[in-house]
């Protein structure tokens, strides 16, 4: 069964930083590209970053650029989002998202997500 | 970069009727365009790729269409279940932006 469980996410300061996680199981990680996308209650969706299965391609949206790196171990079957000089505006529900192939293409698995609160 | 622009952002329609969500790209994007389902209260489910194709155990009655910087999603029979609200996203180039969603309910 396919799961992919975020940790990391909790309050945190203006100009702060944050490292969410997310553990994947239940498929061969390194054979997909990874994706972190957020939600803020009551609003839509939007892309933060992907991975590619090898790390060799990597992108962001123009919110997070520069502040947010994405990043993967795929001997521990993992994907992080080092998150940087947080704004207010990065409070939200992140998800961490499968691609539907090794590169930057559509998602077809998402986990729970973890909320991530800016305030001071 | 490419923006996404869905329209309506919500409507109201009645059981069995056909709705139509558009979905326009700033810029042409091929067929690079996935479709998305989000019901109250869970996660995003994919349900359409490659502007036109429908992975397995998606009701026949979602459909998409187009290329180039114009897609739709036509629901053909509206059933209760498919009140949820519906997101376009390009895929051809990072960044893989979303549309603003457009909300489905029942009238």
């Amino acid at each position: 069964e396919l799961q992919l469980v975020e940790s990391g996410g909790g309050l945190v300061q203006p100009g702060g930083s944050l490292r969410l996680s997310c553990a994947a199981s239940g498929f061969t990680f390194d054979d997909y590209a990874m994706h972190w996308v957020r939600q803020t209650p009551g609003r839509g969706l939007e892309w933060v970053s992907g991975i590619s299965w090898n790390s060799g391609s990597l992108g962001y949206g123009d919110s997070v650029k520069g502040r947010f790196t994405i990043s993967r171990d795929n001997a521990k079957n993992t994907l992080y989002l080092q998150m940087n000089s947080l704004r207010a505006e990065d409070t939200a529900f992140y998800y961490c998202a499968k691609d539907n192939s090794a590169f930057l293409q559509f998602l077809d698995f998402w986990g729970q997500g973890a909320p991530v609160t800016v305030s001071s | 970069d490419i923006q996404m622009t869905q329209s309506p952002s919500s409507l109201s329609a009645s059981v069995g009727d056909r709705v139509t969500i558009t979905c326009r790209a700033s810029q042409g994007i091929s067929n690079y365009l996935a479709w998305y389902q989000q019901k109250p209260g869970r996660l995003p489910r994919l349900l359409v790729y490659a502007a036109s194709t429908s992975p397995s155990g998606v009701p026949s009655r979602f459909s998409g269409s187009g290329s180039g910087t114009y897609f739709t999603l036509t629901i053909s029979n509206l059933q209760p279940e498919d009140v949820a609200s519906y997101y376009c996203q390009k895929y051809d180039s990072a960044p893989l932006t979303f549309g603003g969603g457009t909300k489905v309910e029942l009238k």
